[in-house]
């Protein structure tokens, strides 16, 4: 089945400071892999599209000079959470399109602990 | 405006007992609707969705448009069921196909 990779598993930053996110389709190409944020005990909350080289379309309130997205090529998308803060703090979750519509298959998660 | 809703934010019965996950659209056009399941330290995966019109795991889900609901249902709830249950709005005919999630009920099944 189609698998979903993100690498670190968890990462802790002083403040500051920028981490670097990656998210992988291992056995199959993704043209569209989705951010999400989620917080403790709460639901996903999508942070923006990632488009194999193009742009990222990022969603109403999340910052896009704070959080840079690159799909450089159909396996690999990156999330970088640039001069971290405390209030950065938070589970990341990856995920990529699926065959059919709306499908998508997700990543394990990062947890990134901004000090 | 798109929307999901699940009123329940936590869910607990007891083994054996049926089960009712509660889903609530808002959609102007056809939706595409799905379950999501997160277990304890795994992550999410698509449980079932509503074009399929399959059960998995003994859970079925049937599409209401005149309720826009699309609630989860299982006849016998079984302890391996506890785990976070989303339910999703594909965003369909939009290119990206991205998600909208509901805030999600936890279920714990007791013994």
């Amino acid at each position: 089945g189609a698998v979903v990779s993100q690498h670190p598993s968890w990462v802790i930053c002083k403040s500051g400071t920028s981490v670097k996110i990656e998210c992988r389709s291992l056995d199959f190409q993704a043209t569209t892999m989705f951010w999400y944020r989620q917080f403790p005990k709460q639901s996903l909350m999508l942070m923006a599209t990632s488009n194999e080289g193009s742009k990222a379309t990022y969603e109403q309130g999340v910052e896009k000079d704070k959080f840079l997205i690159n799909h450089a090529s159909l396996t690999l998308s990156t999330l970088t959470v640039t001069s971290a803060h405390p209030e950065d703090s938070s589970f990341y979750i990856c995920s990529a399109g699926g065959g059919g519509a709306g499908e998508q298959y997700f990543g394990p998660g990062t947890r990134l602990t901004v000090t | 405006a798109q929307r999901v809703t699940q009123p329940e934010k936590l869910l607990s019965v007891f083994k054996g007992a049926p089960v009712e996950l509660k889903c609530n659209y808002s959609y102007s056009g056809s939706p595409e609707l799905f379950w999501y399941v997160q277990y304890s330290r795994q992550r999410l995966q698509l449980l079932l969705r509503h074009i399929s019109r399959e059960s998995i795991k003994g859970f079925t889900a049937d599409l209401n448009k005149g309720e826009t609901s699309f609630h989860l249902k299982k006849p016998f709830a079984q302890e391996e069921d506890s785990a976070m249950y989303y339910c999703a709005l594909s965003n369909y005919g939009g290119a990206t196909n991205k998600l909208i999630f509901g805030t999600g009920t936890l279920l714990a099944v007791q013994p």
